[in-house]
């Protein structure tokens, strides 16, 4: 049972332009979210948050959206670089006092087109 | 600073072996946590903990023990080795609980069980 879900396996982006990675949870208790990226050979890397009580969060080209109606939330990334070529994993959590679990989804392998 | 080392980075077993993932963390951090990560399945929680001599159980514990004498180490015990087990194991630390505080990975360790 994926409580978490990244339906697209990768996407291809030209440089320059925006890159959209979604994802979808079905876990109406979950009220944190989370972006890690992962590059090959690596360990995951926190990119960006969003709590519910948002709906948007911004750190610098990454920006965060949060659409708790339709249990989906989405990371763009504007505008993409070669660099943001990498697995990008979303997260979410049910908050309880520092005893929590993350619970990710699939991973969307994002690559980047010179 | 290391952060979060991992060892061994590679270990191949035959089945019905067992052995010891090692972690380390040099941060303070009191939550610690494995993960396994499969083609199409994400990064699943194995087991946990809160802080030294703290232990909780994740989503996929079965054939794993851990134990938390220390802050700094959270080693991964595989009892009896099987082909399922086969995959590649990332450790993470925070200093609270994952939802407020970023975790931090380490780079991995792949096994594979034949």
């Amino acid at each position: 049972d994926q409580q978490v879900k990244q339906n697209s396996p990768s996407l291809s982006v030209q440089e320059g332009r925006i890159s959209i990675l979604n994802c979808d949870y079905t876990n109406s208790m979950f009220d944190y979210f989370l972006w890690y990226k992962k590059y090959p050979a690596e360990g995951p890397t926190f990119l960006i948050s969003i709590s519910s009580i948002k709906d948007k969060n911004e750190d610098g080209r990454f920006t965060v959206f949060l659409n708790k109606s339709a249990k989906h939330l989405s990371l763009h990334i504007v505008p993409s670089q070669p660099g943001d070529s990498a697995v990008y994993f979303c997260a979410a959590s049910v908050p309880n006092f520092g005893n929590e679990k993350l619970t990710f989804g699939t991973g969307t392998r994002l690559t980047i087109i010179p | 600073n290391a952060g979060v080392t991992q060892t061994p980075k590679f270990q191949v077993l035959k089945t019905g072996q067992s052995m010891t993932l090692q972690c380390a963390q040099d941060m303070n951090h009191e939550y610690m946590s494995w993960y396994r990560q499969d083609p199409g399945m994400g990064l699943r929680l194995i087991h946990y903990s809160v802080g030294a001599g703290i232990t909780d159980q994740g989503e996929v514990p079965n054939g794993y023990n851990v134990s938390r004498s220390t802050t700094e180490d959270f080693p991964l015990r595989l009892l009896s080795a099987a082909p399922s087990q086969t995959s590649v194991y990332f450790c993470a630390s925070s200093r609270g609980g994952p939802t407020n505080e970023k975790l931090f990975f380490g780079s991995g360790t792949q096994l594979s069980v034949l």
